[in-house]
Order: structure tokens, then sequence, then C-alpha cells
């Protein structure tokens, strides 16, 4: 079975500055992985997804995601951050290629608050 | 930009009372799911409806809980006898096909269960 783990519930950062949000992930099988975002009072908005090759996959709003997996890590990545990019960012996986299922799987979610 | 829409966005019912809870998947996608948040923690899981039958269910998805594709365009989720604990943000989602697309989501339900 898989499991996804956000260690960060929280993560202040001053507007302009880099954000980094951890994500790690355990499976027996190979993985999709996803990034969604929620702003308040809205549903999940996919933001990016690793599936094969490259493992740096970049998305929306200039966000980026590189995939480890020796490290099992996802973390997602912002050179740059926004006010308008606070949110809560969840970190998902699902079975990769050939598996028998398609749900995904949530981590515990990460609330970015960008301050001025 | 074709969207998944929900309603209605916040019920409150008493324990014990039968809730539907009602989705409008995007239109010509073929994979349809049920997630819930509870307050405070994570998304989760609870069924996924393809080809008229459910694929997929969690354990939380038991007895008490039923899906539904009534018509060609609204996919629900029946709760039985609501308890307390159905308290949470229901989200709906729809995939073109499975596997790796995208799921979409919809803006969610408040059930709050009294």
């Amino acid at each position: 079975a898989q499991s996804v783990t956000q260690l960060d519930s929280q993560v202040p950062v001053f507007e302009e500055a880099p954000v980094e949000l951890r994500c790690n992930y355990s499976s027996s099988v190979s993985v999709y992985l996803f990034w969604y975002v929620q702003y308040p009072n809205q549903g999940l908005q996919l933001l990016l997804k690793y599936l094969s090759g490259s493992t740096l996959v970049k998305g929306i709003n200039g966000f980026e995601a590189e995939f480890n997996k020796s490290q099992t890590s996802f973390h997602l990545r912002k050179p740059s951050v926004h006010i308008s990019d606070t949110a809560e960012y969840f970190c998902a996986v699902s079975e990769g290629y050939g598996g028998a299922t398609n749900k995904l799987i949530f981590g515990t979610g990460t609330l970015l608050a960008v301050q001025p | 930009e074709p969207e998944v829409t929900q309603t209605p966005s916040h019920q409150v019912t008493q324990m014990g009372q039968e809730v539907i809870l009602r989705c409008v998947p995007i239109s010509n996608h073929l994979y349809f799911y049920w997630y819930r948040q509870i307050l405070g923690q994570k998304v989760e899981f609870l069924v996924s409806f393809y080809n008229n039958e459910i694929s997929e269910k969690s354990e939380i998805f038991d007895d008490q809980f039923s899906v539904e594709r009534p018509d060609g365009s609204n996919f629900t989720l029946k709760i039985r006898s609501t308890k307390l604990e159905d308290s949470a943000m229901y989200f709906c989602a729809s995939s073109v096909r499975g596997g790796s697309y995208e799921q979409y989501f919809g803006p969610g339900t408040r059930l709050t269960v009294t």
C-alpha cells in the first residue's frame, strides 16, 4: 500500500523568497506523483504531476518538483513566491503504469503562508 | 473551461437522516470519484465508479454509503443514516480515463451532522 508524508503542516515565508514543500512517499510498486493546491473555499487544482521520464517536472504558476526515487521524495519548489500563492498544498500518489487502481492517496497537506 | 460542480455547497443534517450529495462531472469524463476530508485531516479516497459500477472502494465506504449515476450527467453519493463522524468536506472528482489521467475536483460539499 502507498502512503504519503508531508512533514511540514505550515510553512511561513516572505514574499519573493524561495520555498520548498517536502513530500515523501512509500510504495512497493511504481507510482505516479502529484501536487494539488487548494485555495480557500475552492476545490483541489492540479499543479503538476510526475508519470515517468525527466525527474524535474514543471507545473502551473511557476512551481516545479523533482522526483527522487532513491530518497522516495517529490519536493515542490518555487524560486519566488507571491502573496497569491497562499494556499494548502497536497502531495498525492497513485499506482503507476499497469496498476489496478486509480485512487489518489494524499498527504496531510502543507499550508503555505506568504507574508508581505 | 469545463469544471466539476457540486451541490449543495453546505448541508446540515441531523444524525440518522439520509443525505444525497450531488455532482456533475465534466461531460466527456468516464471515471468518477468521491473523496472526503474531515476537518484538519487528510483527503481520503471513498469510491471510484466506471461503466456504471463501483470499480474500487475504501474501508470507509461501508453499507451506509452508495453511489449512483442516475442519468447522463449527475453522480451522487448517498449516506443512508448519517453519523456525527460523517461530518466532513466531500469532494467529487472525474477523469477522462484512469491511470495517469488528471482527476478534476469539484469545490466540495461541506456536510455537518448535528
